[in-house]
Order: structure tokens, then C-alpha cells, then sequence
């Protein structure tokens, strides 16, 4: 069975700084990897998608690695904003099930 | 706007009362899912359909029924709520294949007292 650990639970920094999310999984025979952003009481917003093949993926600030063989990925974010505040998950597509695990999420705040 | 649809938002129930959750989506993915999340869990899946016609468990099938009336559409049922399945539903949707991502509703928060 998957399973998806993201660490830390919970961070604060404060506006400027570039930060660092991190996600391991336990089965590396992995479709892709998928990290969203969840506002509080909202849905769930793709970021990055990472295909098996793929080590990274870019999308202005944010960077996304992916090392199937250790079963981690991180999640790099570049000059941290206020709006950047939010929970980031981190989620893997299984080749067997053809569904995604999640992780817990990192609660995220920027402060300004 | 293109994307998925989940109805309703809100929603309270008596133990023992029966509901459905109705979930459709315009993009012509094949493939849609059920989720629900519960605080500092992360996001579990119920139950998920890859196409049209076909459906299986996830990982808390339990308490749970769901339907795939066609392709757009994918409907998530409680028999006889309990508090236990107080939670916030998402269902989602994917078109076939690796490279394509998830697009989620806007979840559905329901309570059972």
C-alpha cells in the first residue's frame, strides 16, 4: 500500500524568504506526482505534475523535483509571498490503481 | 466555466438519513473519483470509476455506494449516515493516461449529528 509523508506539518516564515516542501512516498512504481494548493474551505488547485520520467517540473516561483528511486520529491518556493499562504499537498498516481495517494499537506504562512 | 461540479456545498443530516452527493464534470475526462478529507489526514479515496461503466473501491469504501451514470457524471451515496462520515467530500476527474493531471470540485462539507 502507498503511502505519502510530507514534512513539515507546519511552517512559518517570513515574506522574501525561498522555502523548501518536502514529500517521500513508499512505493516508487508511480505514475506521475501531482503537488496542489488548498486555500482553507476550498478545492484543491494543481500546481506542478510531474511525469515518472520527468526529475522537474517549473512554473514561474515555484519548482518541482521529483527522485522516483528514493521516493522523494520536493517542492522548491522561490521569494515567498503573504498569498502564498496556504496548505500544499502532495500526491502520487499508483501504476496499479490509476489513483491518486495523498500526503497530509504543510500548512504554509508567509508573513508579511 | 469548464471543470468539475459537486452539489450540494453544505449539508446536515440526522444519523440513519440517506443522501446522495452528485458530482458531474464538462471536460470529457474518463476517469472521476471520490475523496474525502478529514482534518490533518489528507485527502482519502472512496471510491473511484476509470471509465464509463465501471467502478471500484478505494481505500474507506465502507458506508459508501456510488454510481457512474454516464460519462460526466459520477454520484456518491450514504445509505445511513453516521457521525463518523461527517467530513469534506471532493470529487475529481482526469482524462485517460500519465501525463494528465486531476481537476477537483469545490467539495462538498457535510455534517451528521
Amino acid at each position: 500500500k502507498q503511502e505519502v509523508t510530507q514534512i513539515p506539518a507546519a511552517l512559518s516564515v517570513p515574506e522574501g524568504e525561498n522555502l523548501v516542501l518536502n514529500c517521500s512516498f513508499t512505493d516508487s512504481a508511480i505514475y506521475n506526482l501531482q503537488w496542489f494548493r488548498q486555500d482553507p474551505g476550498k478545492g484543491l488547485t494543481s500546481l506542478l505534475l510531474i511525469q515518472s520520467s520527468q526529475r522537474e517540473q517549473t512554473s514561474g516561483r515555484l519548482n518541482a523535483s521529483l527522485d522516483k528511486s528514493s521516493g522523494r520529491s520536493t517542492l522548491y518556493i522561490a521569494a515567498s509571498q503573504p498569498g502564498d499562504s496556504a496548505t500544499y499537498l502532495c500526491a502520487v498516481m499508483d501504476t496499479g490503481r490509476r489513483a491518486l495517494t495523498f500526503g497530509s499537506g504543510t500548512r504554509l504562512q508567509v508573513q508579511p | 466555466n469548464a471543470g468539475v461540479t459537486q452539489t450540494p456545498k453544505f449539508q446536515v443530516l440526522k444519523t440513519g438519513q440517506s443522501m446522495t452527493l452528485q458530482c458531474a464534470q464538462d471536460m470529457n475526462h474518463n476517469s472521476m473519483y471520490w475523496y474525502r478529507q478529514d482534518p490533518g489526514m489528507g485527502l482519502r479515496l472512496i471510491y473511484y470509476s476509470a471509465s464509463e461503466g465501471t467502478t471500484d473501491k478505494g481505500e474507506v469504501p465502507n458506508g459508501y455506494n456510488v454510481s457512474r451514470l454516464n460519462k460526466r457524471e459520477f454520484s456518491l451515496r450514504l445509505e445511513s449516515a453516521a457521525p463518523s462520515q461527517t467530513s469534506v467530500y471532493f470529487c475529481a476527474s482526469s482524462a485517460r493516461g500519465q501525463g494528465h493531471g486531476y481537476t477537483f470540485g469545490s467539495g462538498t462539507r457535510l455534517t451528521v449529528v
